[in-house]
């Protein structure tokens, strides 16, 4: 069954040093989001993009985060200068329409020092 | 105001039981749907309910809607030691095409033998 995919699965960084976090979508999805969940807290929405666009942002979805899909395959998120508390889960999914189902990948551990 | 509580936070079942859990919200939806989580990995969607719709069944699961209590519930039937993990209701109240999903807080089911 075909599946999203996240790398790296975890990722160790120093505040206020950028990071990309890499998603490969399922090939035929048009709608892509990222989601994150601080540990012990709810799974958060960030942001969706469909159409090379994005449709949708959170309140968490500041300056310091951007989202690309810099090819036909590949789905980032870059969050510009990290800091303590960007610390969290962070899972990439997609769907095949808006309103559908979600397939979230294995997420990637962020760990800001 | 939280959106997506299910209680009970914790629930510990016996083999071959049924385990039922809940979930409130306080705000119109598209759609609510279930997920799993099992321990540090991904979400596997389980079910999604419209807002049209009352009740919707697939395998051993059930879930039903009542939008005029903004209640959800998940019955799992014939529980297995399989399905420990926990278990998320996520409502879509997205004003664009895609799904901006706002998870609850989660029912840890542990299913003994």
């Amino acid at each position: 069954e075909p599946e999203v995919t996240q790398t790296p699965s975890h990722q160790v960084t120093q505040m206020g040093q950028e990071v990309i976090l890499r998603c490969v979508p399922i090939s035929n999805h048009l709608y892509f989001y990222w989601y994150r969940q601080i540990l012990g807290q709810k799974v958060e929405f960030l942001v969706s993009f469909y159409n090379n666009e994005i449709s949708e942002k959170s309140e968490i979805f500041d300056d310091q985060f951007s989202v690309e899909r810099p090819d036909g395959s590949n789905f980032t998120l870059k969050i510009r200068s990290t800091k303590l508390e960007d610390s969290a889960m962070y899972f990439c999914a997609s769907g095949r329409q808006g309103r559908e189902k979600l397939f979230f990948g294995s997420g990637t551990q962020l760990s800001v020092l | 105001s939280q959106q997506g509580e299910e209680d009970p936070q914790a629930l510990s079942i016996q083999e071959g039981e049924n385990a039922t859990m809940n979930c409130s919200y306080k705000t119109s939806i598209n759609n609510l749907q279930w997920y799993r989580q099992n321990s540090g990995r991904g979400l596997v969607h389980l079910i999604l309910i419209r807002s049209n719709e009352r009740e919707k069944h697939s395998g051993r699961l059930r879930v039903t809607l009542d939008t005029s209590k903004k209640s959800s519930s998940l019955l799992i039937t014939a529980s297995r030691a399989a399905d420990t993990a926990s278990y998320f209701c996520a409502t879509d109240r997205g004003t664009g095409g895609g799904n901006k999903l706002t998870f609850g807080t989660g029912t840890q089911l542990k299913v003994e033998l």
